[in-house]
């Protein structure tokens, strides 16, 4: 497609459920980034992939967090025993590999564990 | 470490001119960049500037850069009630990792 699609849009979770959150990036786009906007924050970085690089892992908060990407594209946020405070819109950014023009976001999964 | 720092909150009238700064710590960073999120949407980027300009403009939008201070300023002219929303000041760290501020909510009245 055009752009960053992410997929759900919203998710409602019980407490204690595993979700899983999906980004399709724009095609030949080589990086990949998952960020996380809670009410009244700031974006938080999470996780980076680029190309066939080793991903940065040093934003995801616990280790029930983790993500893969596929193929070099399609990426998997995974969250297990989700937790209330979990609760955010989690974004996902691509970009080239050549970074002038910025990064293209989703439009976010909105997440709320009850 | 990086660090990227925001004003959290800017109110302006309808057709004055808006300007929200952002200082940043990564001397490094070689673009920086503004987005633009409104009620509900995703973010936009809305224009970015190369670390060895001083100044961009882009029709209402006006990009300031001054790297001895490390300062950065989005200026939006005759500002209208459409451009109420956070502003978002990030730049290109180690690792070609974004570091974001926190975003600046803009509110425009009329």
């Amino acid at each position: 497609g055009a752009g960053v699609s992410q997929s759900p849009s919203n998710k409602v979770t019980e407490k204690g459920k595993d979700v899983e959150l999906r980004c399709d990036p724009i095609s030949g786009h080589t990086a990949l980034y998952w960020y996380r906007q809670s009410l009244g924050q700031g974006l938080e970085f999470l996780i980076y992939f680029q190309g066939n690089s080793a991903p940065d892992k040093s934003g995801l908060p616990s280790d029930r967090f983790s993500a893969e990407r596929t193929g070099g594209s399609v990426s998997t946020l995974t969250i297990q025993r989700t937790q209330q405070e979990d609760s955010a819109v989690y974004l996902c950014a691509s970009s080239p590999q050549d970074t002038n023009y910025g990064y293209t976001f989703g439009s976010g999964t909105r997440l709320t564990v009850v | 470490g990086e660090d990227v720092e925001q004003s959290l909150f800017l109110s302006v009238r309808e057709g004055d001119s808006s300007v929200i700064n952002c200082t940043y710590t990564d001397s490094s960073s070689t673009y920086l960049y503004w987005y633009k999120q409104e009620p509900g949407a995703g973010l936009q980027l809305l224009t970015y500037i190369f670390s060895n300009m001083d100044m961009k403009q882009d029709q209402r939008l006006t990009v300031l850069l001054n790297k001895k201070d490390k300062h950065l300023s989005l200026r939006i002219a005759d500002t209208q009630t459409g451009d109420s929303a956070i502003y978002f000041c990030a730049g290109v760290g180690n690792n070609r990792k974004l570091i974001w501020g926190l975003g600046t909510s803009l509110a425009v009245n009329p």
